[in-house]
């Protein structure tokens, strides 16, 4: 798989459940950074995760990074329809790299 | 809440055609950035800026491609005789300190769309 892969590529869920997003990656990283994308509209950044964290959490979200397996998963608890948008994973590489690698992301849609 | 903000939010363009695509960043970010992603494709870097310089770039951005920040508000993406394989939504983006402790703040897009 490419740098950055979310799992799965699409997600439909009922409001109050929780969604789960899975996102692999192939080489070492910095930091790792989910971002959401509400159709036809701009990359809202939710969380950035470095490569010493294990865990973070950002009010309804929750994010892991596992290093040794190259995975992060992202967890959106209490879902509600205004949650409905793709989300994706981007990872910097760090050092003198000044870029972004953004996977093809998972849509969600939350039904009321 | 600061905001990048992108202009025009749709282009129409002719193939060969010059377009400026236009960019205000957040005022006090230094780092500035091009994204684009074609019609349900990943989103792609394109170009990262810093110090007046262009720090890094992508295959993407051959010689069709330049930016210029012309004073201290303004990014601009060029793309000089633009492909039917150009059209995507453009996004600018910027970073206060780069993309290794924060997030980047991206605009709302451009869509250019080469006919």
């Amino acid at each position: 798989s490419q740098q950055g892969e979310e799992d799965p590529q699409a997600l439909s869920i009922q409001e109050g459940e929780n969604a789960t997003m899975n996102c692999s990656y192939k080489t070492s990283i910095n930091n790792l950074q989910w971002y959401r994308q509400n159709s036809g509209r701009g990359l809202v950044h939710l969380i950035l995760i470095r490569s010493n964290e294990r865990e973070k959490h950002s009010g309804r979200l929750r994010v892991t990074l596992d290093t040794s397996k190259k995975s992060s998963s992202l967890l959106i608890t209490a879902s509600r329809a205004a949650d409905t948008a793709s989300y994706f994973c981007a990872t910097d590489v760090g050092g003198s790299n000044y870029k972004l690698t953004f996977g093809k992301g998972t849509l969600l849609t939350v039904n009321p | 809440e600061p905001e990048v903000t992108q202009t025009p939010s749709h282009q129409v363009t002719q193939m060969g055609q010059e377009v400026i695509l236009r960019c205000v960043p957040i005022s006090n970010h230094l780092y500035f950035y091009w994204y684009r992603q074609i019609l349900g494709q990943k989103v792609e870097f394109l170009v990262s800026f810093y110090n007046n310089e262009i720090s890094e770039k992508s295959e993407i951005f051959d010689d069709q491609f330049s930016v210029e920040r012309p004073d201290g508000s303004n990014f601009t993406l060029k793309i000089r005789s633009t492909k039917l394989e150009d059209s995507a939504m453009y996004f600018c983006a910027s970073s206060e300190f780069g993309p290794w402790d924060y997030g980047y703040t991206f605009g709302s897009g451009t869509r250019l769309t080469v006919v």
